[in-house]
């Protein structure tokens, strides 16, 4: 089945330093690719997706590249902000007619300033 | 617009009891998950509607959970003779089946502890 391995937390990092948080998965057929990210006491919220291969989805600086060959989706920042500190899933969706999506454990992502 | 509602926020039972879980949708999303959240682990499917109909339940545990959405937007997840394995964080998605139908939208949860 579906399945999903991203990188064991916690990760801190200073301010402005790179980050990278390594995601990938095992699917049938050709899946869609999501980081959810959850903030403290929020719910999930979708962060960047990719449909199909070699894709790039991007979002408040967060970037992440639909790799095929390598069934990665590894989510990368520039340069983090406190504000960054949450918890970040990677997650798939192998379509057929029902989208249900397919998680990782999540990534404990604190940025000190 | 108002976004997913689940009610309640938090809900503290007894081992052996029943609880109802409400979640309202996204007004004219026609698709509706549920996942469950456990402690330190990523959302993992439980049931999938399309309308009134389930029409995915293959992530439900076991015969003691059971969900409904009879008028094909609110929807409930009941869960009998609770146990304390079942203390998790219960999530609702809404999402379109028009336009960008691959995003769904997460409530905040309820927040279920079987003492």
């Amino acid at each position: 089945g579906d399945s999903v391995t991203q990188m064991e937390g916690p990760v801190t990092l200073s301010e402005e330093a790179f980050l990278t948080i390594n995601c990938t998965y095992t699917a049938t057929g050709y899946p869609s690719l999501f980081w959810y990210v959850q903030y403290p006491g929020e719910g999930l919220q979708l962060l960047l997706k990719a449909t199909k291969a070699d894709d790039k989805g991007s979002n408040k600086g967060f970037e992440a590249t639909y790799r095929k060959e390598t069934t990665s989706f590894h989510l990368e920042k520039g340069s983090v902000q406190v504000s960054d500190s949450a918890v970040y899933f990677c997650a798939l969706t192998s379509g057929g007619s029902n989208y249900k999506l397919t998680f990782g454990k999540g990534t404990l992502l604190t940025v000190n300033p | 617009g108002a976004g997913v509602s689940q009610t309640p926020s938090n809900k503290v039972t007894e081992k052996g009891k029943y609880v109802e879980l409400r979640c309202d949708p996204i007004s004219g999303h026609t698709a509706l998950y549920w996942y469950r959240q456990s402690l330190g682990q990523g959302p993992e499917f439980l049931i999938y509607f399309q309308g009134t109909g389930a029409a995915d339940d293959s992530g439900l545990p076991n015969d003691r959970f059971f969900a409904v959405r009879p008028e094909g937007s609110v929807s409930t997840l009941k869960i009998q003779r609770t146990e304390r394995g079942d203390s998790a964080v219960y999530l609702c998605a809404s999402r379109s089946l028009a336009g960008d139908h691959n995003e769904q939208f997460f409530g905040p949860g309820t927040r279920l502890t079987v003492l």
